[in-house]
């Protein structure tokens, strides 16, 4: 699948470090909360979620974190590998919905 | 199972010209989404389905488009006629709103190429 390209924001982390990409939302009522993967020519694929009364929650080498003050979610990959390389996007569900409102992305690459 | 079955994975036209874009959901999901995905305005959800029934096409961007789903493993969505700027990747998505996350599944994607 084609993923947003020259407009996405970059993050290049070295094999093994751990990565840390952010997120803004934009609608304090959301209810939930979910990061999604993009690989080359594929659709987005399932991270891992969060609910909104929650602050974090760990699945493997992923952590997610909730800041509902300032409306900032963040995806920490512990250890990342050449596989995690794609484009992450997070996206929230307002309440009331079952619609997925996805941010722009963010770019992850990987180095050897 | 399958996953989310779309076909075809790359279609080119011509303007004005008629487009369908198939969908076969998950076995037993109840949610069918449609998403378009550009590089100007990232991934766009356009309509989505529970049980069949349209819930909320708002983000169809125009009469051009229209979206069916007749049972219950098949869905469509049309572009008539199609213009240049329609070209993007359109995703299909299915979902089981019982089920204990919200994940949906995404397809493979149809690539549309409008000339």
């Amino acid at each position: 699948g084609e993923s947003v390209g020259l407009h996405l924001p970059t993050l290049s982390v070295q094999e093994g470090d751990n990565s840390i990409i952010n997120c803004a939302y934009s609608n304090s009522a959301s209810d939930y909360f979910i990061w999604y993967k993009q690989e080359s020519g594929k659709g987005p694929q399932f991270i891992i979620d969060i609910r909104s009364n929650m602050d974090k929650r760990q699945g493997q080498r992923v952590t997610v974190l909730l800041n509902k003050t300032v409306k900032h979610l963040s995806l920490q990959i512990a250890a990342t590998q050449p596989g995690d390389s794609a484009v992450y996007f997070c996206a929230e569900i307002p309440s009331g919905t079952y619609k997925y409102i996805f941010g722009t992305g963010t770019r992850l690459k990987v180095l050897a | 199972d399958a996953g989310v079955i779309q076909s075809p994975r790359h279609e080119v036209t011509e303007m004005g010209q008629e487009v369908t874009l198939r969908c076969k959901p998950i076995s037993g999901h109840d949610y069918l989404f449609w998403y378009r995905q550009t590089m100007m305005r990232g991934l766009e959800l356009l309509i989505y389905f529970n049980n069949n029934v349209p819930i909320d096409d708002s983000g169809m961007p125009e009469d051009r488009f229209s979206a069916k789903m007749p049972n219950a493993s098949f869905s469509t969505l049309k572009i008539q006629p199609s213009e240049p700027r329609d070209s993007a990747v359109y995703f299909c998505a299915s979902s089981l709103s019982w089920a204990s996350s919200w994940e949906q599944f995404f397809g493979p994607g149809t690539r549309l190429t409008v000339l």
